[in-house]
Parts: C-alpha cells; structure tokens; sequence
C-alpha cells in the first residue's frame, strides 16, 4: 500500500519562499506521478504541477509557471514543490498526491495528509 | 473562477438519489474521458471516487456511478447515506501544459 507523509505547516512572510516534503513508502516510487494540489481556506482544488521521478522533469500549470519549483529524490522515495514570491493568496493546504497508473497525470489515488503553508507578515 | 462548473450544493435525503454535474468545454472533458470525481469530507483529503468517467477504484461502493455526456460528466449517488455527507469535486484531463482542472465543488447534504 502507498502512503505519502508530507512535512509539518509553516508559516511564511510575504516574498520569501516555501519547501514543502513528501515521502512515500510502499509501491513503485519512479514511474508514477507525483502532482501538487493546493486548496486555499474554503476553496476547491487547484493542480499545481506534477513530476515523474524517472524522468525528473516537472510539467507546471500555467498559472505556476516561473515561481513553483518540483523535484524528486530517487534515492529517499521524496518529492518536493518550492513556491516562491509568496503573497497572502498563496495560503493554502498543500497536497501531494500520487497518481492511480503511470502515465499523464489526472486520477489521483494517493494522497499526503496535507501541508498547511501560512503567509502573513 | 473554476475551470469545471459545478452547483455549489445539492441535498437529498438519505436512501435517495442525488446528481451532481461537472460542465466543461471541448478542450478537456469534451475532448477525454479522463474525468475523475473525489469526496472530501472536512479536514480530510480527498478520495477518488471514479476515473476516466466512471470506473470506480477497489473499495468504492457501486452506489457511486459516473457517466459523460458531451462536455458534461455527471456523478450519481444512490441510496443516500449519512457518511455520504461531504464536497464533491469533478476533475479533467485537459492536454495543456496545465493538465488537470478540476471543479468549484460541490457539498452534498443528507437531510
């Protein structure tokens, strides 16, 4: 069985940047998906990128792109997305989530127990 | 704005039926049947529910069914219960550099 632990909440000043860890135990770590989902407070679900350890290279929603950062670690199993240029609206539970077969992403099947990042000055 | 449409809430009362639709254009649910519903209760992550439109992952009960229809995907519960009380989100595949776009969500309450 896979199951994904995230890192612990954080909180943030504006303009800074934000780490935030998955690391999965259980099941084939390098060819499945690994995707960020965000969920702001009281909000719906927002897919942020997504990473296929074996190949390294992270795709990005568009809304991202330039200030979001993925990368994966073979050797430890762990996953991570950096966000950068940090504003209020950036404060969010993050989720990593890992996808239900290999291939593009969209059925996610495994999820981290969220991360909750905080931006306040 | 959400990508997906969906109505904000539906209720029912339990043992009956309830629908909740995910409208979307020709670019994602329209042009894939890679549509995916979740449940997330509060404070929890979400569950998938249903993928590419209506299979249903081990464990999930058969009362949950997801079907499409142009660009609209719908899930169906039947036999309403109390634990089915949650929000609902529809997902799509999309083929664009962003390549999932999910909906607004939907809370489903069991009167």
């Amino acid at each position: 069985q896979v199951h994904l632990v995230q890192s612990e909440a954080e909180v943030k000043k504006p303009g800074s940047s934000v780490k935030v860890s998955c690391k999965s135990s259980g099941g084939t770590f390098n060819n499945y998906n690994i995707n960020w989902v965000r969920q702001a407070p009281g909000q719906g679900l927002e897919w942020m990128g997504a990473i296929m350890p074996i190949f390294g290279t992270a795709n990005y929603a568009q809304k991202f792109q330039g200030r979001v950062r993925i990368t994966a670690d073979e050797s430890t199993r762990t996953a991570y997305m950096e966000l950068s240029s940090l504003t209020s609206q950036d404060t969010a539970v993050y989720y990593c989530a890992r996808d239900l077969y290999s291939g593009s992403p969209n059925e996610f099947e495994y999820w981290g127990q969220g991360t909750l990042v905080t931006v306040s000055s | 704005q959400s990508a997906l449409t969906q109505p904000p809430s539906v209720s029912g009362s339990p043992g009956q039926s309830v629908t909740i639709s995910c409208t979307g254009t020709s670019s994602d649910i329209g042009s894939y049947n890679r549509v995916s519903w979740y449940q997330q209760p509060p404070g929890t992550a979400p569950k998938l529910l249903i993928y590419e439109v209506k299979n249903r992952p081990s464990g999930v009960p058969d009362r949950f069914s997801g079907s499409k229809s142009g660009n609209t995907a719908s899930l169906t519960i039947s036999g309403l219960q109390a634990e089915d009380e949650a929000a609902y989100y529809c997902s799509s595949f999309t083929g664009t550099s962003t390549f999932v776009v999910f909906g607004g969500g939907t809370n489903l309450t069991v009167l």
